[in-house]
């Protein structure tokens, strides 16, 4: 099976501040990965599909990038809706796996 | 709009079987593959199950595979998710997906 370890586990940061996530997987994923976004109690949202192709109504401030083992995913300038918990997921070969979430929070 | 829609959930007892339904609305249903994610209270998710379009193909997470099984009715735009031999840690949100679009969840809780 194929490993996602996402970093930071926990980001503290502020309105307007620039921020990544990162995951990284155990082998080459073909840049088939997915980002997700969970609010309380809410259902997962796709925000990024296959690396960098931004989900319909998803605002640009997200964006995705990486190749091979390594992938990122960068909110430009926070906003206060996007204090959230975030998951990578790769979607290369079976089973699909996800990272174990990053969960901003506000500074 | 896409909807998904999942139901069936609840509180049943170690050893049982339970089986979830997903009605499908707002999209061609039969040009989906269409997929099961659950998340445990607190915890991180976890994809569980994968069907094809036309049911050709169906794949698994091993904490599942023999226990749990996927289907679809493409005539009733509906998923399905069959689960024997429920244990605790089956607790979880059950989620269906078609990738861009998810359910709200439905919850199952197998307890004493």
């Amino acid at each position: 099976d194929i490993q996602m370890t996402q970093s930071p586990s926990f980001l503290s940061a502020s309105v307007g501040d620039r921020v990544t996530i990162n995951c990284k997987a155990s082998q080459n994923i073909n840049k088939y990965l997915n980002w997700y976004q969970q609010k309380l109690g809410e259902a997962p949202k796709r925000l990024i599909y296959n690396t960098n192709n931004l989900q319909t109504g998803i605002p640009s401030r997200f964006s995705g990038s990486g190749s091979g083992t390594d992938y990122t995913l960068t909110i430009s300038s926070l906003q206060p809706e996007d204090f959230a918990t975030y998951f990578c997921l790769q979607h290369n070969s079976f089973p699909y796996t996800f990272g174990a979430g990053t969960k901003l929070e506000l500074k | 709009e896409v909807q998904l829609v999942e139901s069936g959930g609840g509180l049943v007892q170690p050893g049982s079987s339970l089986k979830l339904s997903c009605v499908a609305s707002g999209f061609t249903f039969s040009n989906y593959g269409m997929n099961w994610i659950r998340q445990a209270p607190k915890k991180g998710l976890e994809w569980i199950a994968l069907i094809y379009y036309d049911s050709s193909n169906k794949y698994y997470a091993d904490s599942v595979k023999g226990r749990f099984t996927i289907s679809r009715d493409n005539s009733k735009n509906t998923l399905y998710l069959e689960m024997n031999s429920l244990r605790s840690e089956d607790t979880a949100m059950y989620y269906c997906a078609n990738g861009g679009h998810w359910g709200q969840g439905v919850m199952v809780t197998v307890s004493s």
